[in-house]
């Protein structure tokens, strides 16, 4: 079965610094895709950025870059120049082969001014 | 566009009844997901419809049904609801490959059962 785990509850950054927030899986699978989402207060989900697994090259989405470590099964968010709209609960996600998707139990992301 | 809609957006029910969350998406999206946020936890998948007719179970399908009406359409059914039920839910669709599996999530539904 595919694991996700957010080991971070909950982490605080202040405002225009950089923080990485941390994801971890479990597969055996060799192709998949895995995600990031945001949820702020208003409960919306929101892509944040995604990453095949066969691309060796690090997703990047203008402050949003992920650091993704096949062989260590690890997925971490940078979020650089950290903004006050930043602050939400931050969920990793895998997607397996067969369309299924699996969740973090999330990080809750403050971001200070 | 309107996107992904869900309705009820709240619903309290008494253990044992039934009810239907209705989901529709007008972006003629293929897949169509079924997902369940407890507090303190991420997103679970009830069950998903990879294409119009067909569905599929995911984690956690026990005590759940789903109808893939049509195209736009995924409903989900708890037959005799019960406290373990309570929960936010939230139905998404997506293209699939050609949007690199990127799905839109609708607004939620809060139910609570007593």
């Amino acid at each position: 079965a595919q694991t996700v785990t957010q080991s971070q509850p909950e982490m605080s950054v202040q405002e225009a610094e950089t923080v990485t927030l941390s994801c971890t899986y479990d597969t055996s699978e060799n192709n998949y895709y895995l995600f990031w989402y945001k949820q702020p207060p208003s409960r919306q989900m929101i892509l944040v950025i995604r990453q095949e697994a066969y691309k060796q090259q690090n997703a990047t989405e203008n402050r949003f870059s992920v650091n993704f470590q096949k062989a260590a099964k690890s997925f971490s968010l940078k979020i650089s120049d950290s903004q006050l709209g930043d602050t939400a609960m931050y969920f990793c996600a895998f997607m397996s082969n067969f369309n299924k998707f699996y969740f973090g139990s999330g990080t809750k992301l403050n971001v200070k001014p | 566009n309107a996107g992904v809609t869900q309705t009820p957006k709240f619903q309290v029910l008494k253990t044992g009844q039934s009810m239907t969350l209705q989901c529709a998406q007008d972006m003629n999206h293929n897949s169509m997901y079924w997902y369940r946020q407890d507090p303190g936890m991420g997103l679970r998948l009830i069950y998903y419809s990879a294409s119009e007719g067909t569905t599929d179970k995911g984690e956690v399908p026990n005590g759940y049904n789903v109808s893939r009406l049509n195209k736009r359409e995924f409903s989900l059914r708890l037959e005799s609801a019960a406290p373990s039920q309570t929960s936010v839910y939230f139905c998404a669709s997506s293209e699939g490959a050609t949007s690199q599996y990127e799905q839109y999530f609708g607004p939620g539904t809060r139910l609570t059962v007593t």
